[in-house]
């Protein structure tokens, strides 16, 4: 079975700042992990994503994130934060089979400052 | 034109009252789910459809339904709407089940 945490249900940053959204992931089989972005008022669209192979995963607006088996994480950075990045942000996992789903977070809401 | 599209977007209903939630798709993927979301709660799998005769219960089914009229269509039912059933709903495409999920643009669904 497969679960997925989100650390810090809102997290604030100042435009320009450093973005982390942690997440840390339960899986018994080596997983498939996704970060999905929700902009208000719309259904959530995919960011990023690991399968296989390179652990560094870069995704669309300039987020990476990084799967680090040893820590059963998967957060999702962008070394500057643009107003436009004000949305929630949900870590989901999926085992490596096409019986599974994908099992998501509890979300993470990202505010920017000005 | 949206490839997931869902109506209605908003719907107001009455304790008891039976409604009908409707998901379309044109990515020609198999595979279709109904989530609900509710704050600090994420999304919660409602039910999924891995193709028109395969449709499975998810984490929290009870006090809906659903039917798989097509490849492309699927519609989640509220037989006796009930407060607590207020949420916004949200039906995904997939072509397998480890790949991307698509998503509609939801519907906001309001119990009296």
């Amino acid at each position: 079975a497969q679960s997925v945490t989100q650390l810090g249900s809102h997290v604030s940053v100042s435009e320009g700042a450093l973005v982390l959204l942690r997440c840390n992931y339960s899986s018994s089989v080596p997983p498939y992990l996704f970060w999905y972005v929700q902009y208000p008022n719309q259904g959530l669209q995919l960011l990023l994503k690991y399968t296989t192979g390179a652990t560094l995963v870069k995704g669309i607006n300039g987020f990476e994130a990084e799967f680090k088996k040893s820590e059963t994480s998967f957060h999702l950075t962008k070394p500057s934060a643009h107003m436009s990045d004000a949305a929630e942000y949900f870590c989901a996992v999926s085992a490596y089979s096409s019986a599974s789903k994908i099992i998501f977070g509890s979300g993470t809401r990202l505010s920017i400052r000005p | 034109d949206a490839d997931v599209t869902q109506t209605p977007r908003n719907r107001i209903t009455k304790t008891g009252k039976r409604i009908m939630l409707e998901c379309s798709q044109t990515k020609g993927h198999d595979r279709m789910y109904w989530y609900r979301q509710d704050p600090g709660l994420g999304l919660r799998l409602i039910y999924y459809s891995f193709d028109v005769k395969d449709i499975n219960k998810g984490e929290i089914s009870d006090g809906y339904s659903v039917s798989r009229q097509a490849q492309a269509k699927f519609s989640l039912s509220l037989e006796s709407a009930i407060p607590n059933q207020t949420a916004l709903y949200f039906c995904a495409t997939s072509s397998g089940g480890q790949e991307t999920q698509y998503f509609g643009p939801g519907t906001r669904l309001l119990v009296l």
